[in-house]
């Protein structure tokens, strides 16, 4: 069965920090892979996309990497208002597989 | 502007049947997929399936197919999801969303305020 593990599962970090999370898939997804922002009573909202293309308007202190199967998304410098969970989505296999989620959480 | 809206929250007993909807406006409607979502309480993003409005092309996660049924009005550019016969663990968001390319798989660059189904007898 296809898998897109995300980790960690939560994260603590201060205002300031360079932050990194990873995802990997069971099996090669190419480069079709995407980050997802979702705040609390919120949609997802798209950041990266074909595992390094910054969506337009997403700030530039997000960026993607990776292909294959390991893929990192990363915050250069953290934000009051980037405390969220993300979320990866592969695209590469019919069933469009989400990881589970981490949650990045004020230190 | 590129708009999805859906339909409100719902509250339901077990055993009844629903149908939620999403209506796109601010693009070609027809010439892109609409995806669905689901998001249980406190817990990650699961794609459902996934529907082309062009030609009522559908495609369903093997988790969900069987279990609910994707359809779309391409002439009032909505797009629905339905079940039949509603179950306590249905309890969720439902969010639908657009995908970014028309043809090719692609991931999802808006997407609908979310519908809150809540089953309980």
């Amino acid at each position: 069965d296809f898998q897109m593990t995300q980790s960690p599962s939560t994260l603590s970090a201060s205002v300031g920090d360079r932050v990194t999370i990873t995802c990997r898939a069971s099996q090669s997804i190419r480069s079709s892979l995407a980050w997802y922002q979702q705040k609390p009573g919120k949609a997802p909202k798209l950041l990266i996309y074909d595992a390094s293309s910054l969506q337009t308007g997403v700030p530039s202190r997000f960026s993607g990497s990776g292909s294959g199967t390991q893929f990192t998304l990363t915050i250069s410098s953290l934000q009051p208002d980037d405390f969220a969970t993300y979320h990866c989505q592969q695209y590469n296999t019919f069933s469009r597989t989400f990881g589970q989620g981490t949650k990045v959480e004020i230190k | 502007e590129v708009r999805l809206v859906q339909s409100g929250a719902e509250v339901k007993k077990p055993g009844d049947s629903l149908r939620i909807s999403c209506k796109g406006s601010g693009y070609s409607f027809s010439n892109s997929w609409i995806a669905w979502v689901r998001q249980m309480p406190g817990k990650g993003l699961e794609w459902m399936g996934i529907i082309y409005p062009g030609d009522s092309e559908t495609s369903y996660s093997p988790s969900f197919e069987g279990q609910v049924t994707i359809s779309v009005d391409k002439s009032i550019n909505t797009a629905y999801l339905q079940w039949s016969s509603l179950k306590a663990s249905d309890t969720a968001i439902y969010y639908c969303a657009r995908q970014l390319r028309g043809a090719a798989a692609g991931p999802f660059d808006y997407w609908g305020q979310g519908t809150l189904v809540s089953v309980s007898s």
